[in-house]
């Protein structure tokens, strides 16, 4: 069975600081998203990565595909109240010959003013 | 903003007694898929659909059915809800043609309450 998991679970910082997420699998994925969720909504696709070692940029938030293709970590520069909400990874399933999605827990952020 | 919207966004329900949610889409996407949402499980696949009448079971599938008679209407049905089945439900929406990596698409979610 495929796992992603998600660290920590909960983070609660000032805004100004920086932050980092974890997702990690013992499953080989050929691809990894990471949404963002908001209260009441439903989650808005971040970004994608897709080779080993990959890595991108979205303003203040970087995000990276380890080399194996196994984790991936999001990284927040500077965080500020409108970055809080639910991070979620989630990885394509069974190699990508489905058209299916194993998603991780999360990881509820929360930036203080 | 991909076009999806789920009724009722919320709903409460007796144990016993059948619920179907409905999600829409406008954006003619192949791919259709149920989640459930609840507190330390992240979300989780009940069924999910690849074509008109084509459907198949995700790992959460006991005690729901889903069905697809149009491209654009995706149905989940509690046959008889239970308390465990109160959660927040997540349409989502997938082309997989033009989208090599299954980037999916999510509705706004029904937050069902099964007393």
């Amino acid at each position: 069975t495929q796992l992603l998991e998600q660290s920590p679970q909960f983070l609660s910082i000032q805004e100004g600081e920086n932050l980092t997420v974890y997702c990690n699998s013992s499953s080989v994925f050929s691809s990894l998203q990471w949404y963002r969720q908001e209260p009441g909504e439903g989650p808005v696709l971040l970004v994608t990565v897709v080779t080993g070692g990959e890595v991108k940029k979205l303003k203040r938030l970087t995000f990276q595909f380890g080399d194996a293709r196994k984790d991936s970590s999001l990284h927040i520069t500077a965080a500020q109240t409108g970055d809080t909400g639910l991070y979620l990874c989630a990885g394509d399933a069974y190699g990508g010959a489905t058209n299916k999605l194993i998603f991780g827990t999360g990881t509820l952020l929360a930036v203080q003013p | 903003d991909a076009g999806i919207t789920q009724s009722p966004r919320h709903k409460v329900t007796e144990t016993g007694t059948p619920v179907t949610l409905r999600c829409h889409q406008t954006e003619n996407h192949r791919y259709m898929y149920w989640y459930r949402q609840d507190p330390g499980h992240g979300l989780r696949l009940i069924h999910y659909s690849y074509g008109v009448k084509d459907t198949d079971k995700g790992e959460v599938s006991d005690g729901y059915s889903v069905s697809r008679s149009k491209t654009e209407d995706f149905l989940l049905t509690l046959e008889s809800a239970t308390s465990s089945q109160t959660s927040v439900y997540f349409c989502a929406i997938s082309e997989s043609m033009a989208n090599l990596y299954n980037e999916q698409f999510f509705g706004p979610g029904t937050r069902l309450t099964v007393l």
